[in-house]
C-alpha cells in the first residue's frame, strides 16, 4: 500500500530533551515536505526536500533540522525542543523535484513539549 | 507569505453551494487544494498549474486566475462529507525556491 509512515504518533517530553519524528515514504517521491500544524494558523511549512541531500527551509524553520540521505526517509530533529513547538506534525511527500503534483500526507504526530 | 482564504468559515445546508477563495500578494506557479477532516490528514482535492493544466478529482471544480494570483474552489450540491477545513496552498512562480505555503483554512459545515 503506498503511504507515508511517521513515528511516533504521540510523544510527551521535556524543554532541551533532542527528539527525532522519523518519517518514511515507499512511492519514491522525489519531494519531502514536514509542516507543523497550529489552531488558526494552517499548515506552515518548516523544511521540504527536493530530493536526497538537497533540502531548503520552509517559512518556519527556526529549532528544527532535517537531513535526507535516503530517497524514502526525510527525518525531523529537535535539538532542544522548547514548549513554543508542541504543535500536530505532519510529513508529506509527492512526484517531481517541486510542489507541482498531488502532495501525500502522512497521519501526524502530535507533540507536546513541556 | 501565507495566501489569504476567504471566507474563514461558512454553514450550508445540504444540497446547497459554497465558493471558497485564495489570494496570493505573488506571481504563483501552481495552487493546491486540500480537505481536512479533524483528526485526520489533509486529502487532496485539486491542483492547479500555471498555463491552465489541472490534475485532481473529477466531481471537484477550481479556477485559477493568474493574472489576479486568485483561485477559487467551487463546492456544488453539497453533501454532508464536505463538511471539513480546506486549505489552499500555493507555490510561486519565480527563482529556485519550492516551498508550498497554505493558507489558515476555511471551516465548511453542511448541516442536514
Amino acid at each position: 500500500e503506498a503511504q507515508v509512515t511517521q513515528n511516533p504518533r504521540y510523544l510527551i517530553t521535556v524543554t532541551g530533551k533532542k527528539l527525532t519524528v522519523t518519517c518514511s515514504q515507499n512511492m519514491n517521491h522525489e519531494y519531502m515536505s514536514w509542516y507543523r500544524q497550529d489552531p488558526g494558523l494552517g499548515l506552515r511549512q518548516i523544511y521540504y526536500s527536493m530530493n536526497v541531500e538537497v533540502t531548503d527551509k520552509g517559512d518556519v524553520p527556526e529549532g528544527y533540522k532535517v537531513s535526507r540521505k535516503e530517497k524514502r526517509n526525510f527525518p525531523l530533529i529537535l535539538e532542544s525542543p522548547s514548549p513554543n513547538q508542541t504543535s500536530l506534525y505532519f510529513c508529506a511527500s509527492s512526484y517531481g523535484q517541486g510542489p507541482y503534483n498531488e502532495q501525500f500526507f502522512g497521519p501526524g504526530t502530535r507533540l507536546t513539549v513541556l | 507569505q501565507q495566501p489569504v482564504q476567504s471566507p474563514q468559515a461558512v454553514i450550508l445546508r445540504e444540497g446547497e453551494d459554497a465558493v471558497i477563495n485564495c489570494s496570493s500578494s505573488k506571481a504563483l506557479y501552481s495552487v493546491h487544494w486540500y480537505r481536512q477532516k479533524h483528526g485526520e490528514a489533509p486529502v487532496f482535492l485539486m491542483i492547479l498549474l500555471k498555463g491552465g493544466e489541472q490534475k485532481g478529482h473529477e466531481k471537484i471544480s477550481a479556477s485559477f486566475n493568474e493574472k489576479k494570483q486568485q483561485s477559487s474552489l467551487y463546492l456544488t450540491a453539497s453533501q454532508l462529507s464536505y463538511s471539513g477545513t480546506y486549505f489552499c496552498g500555493t507555490s510561486i512562480s519565480s527563482g529556485s525556491a519550492r516551498q508550498l505555503t497554505f493558507g489558515s483554512g476555511t471551516q465548511l459545515t453542511v448541516l442536514p
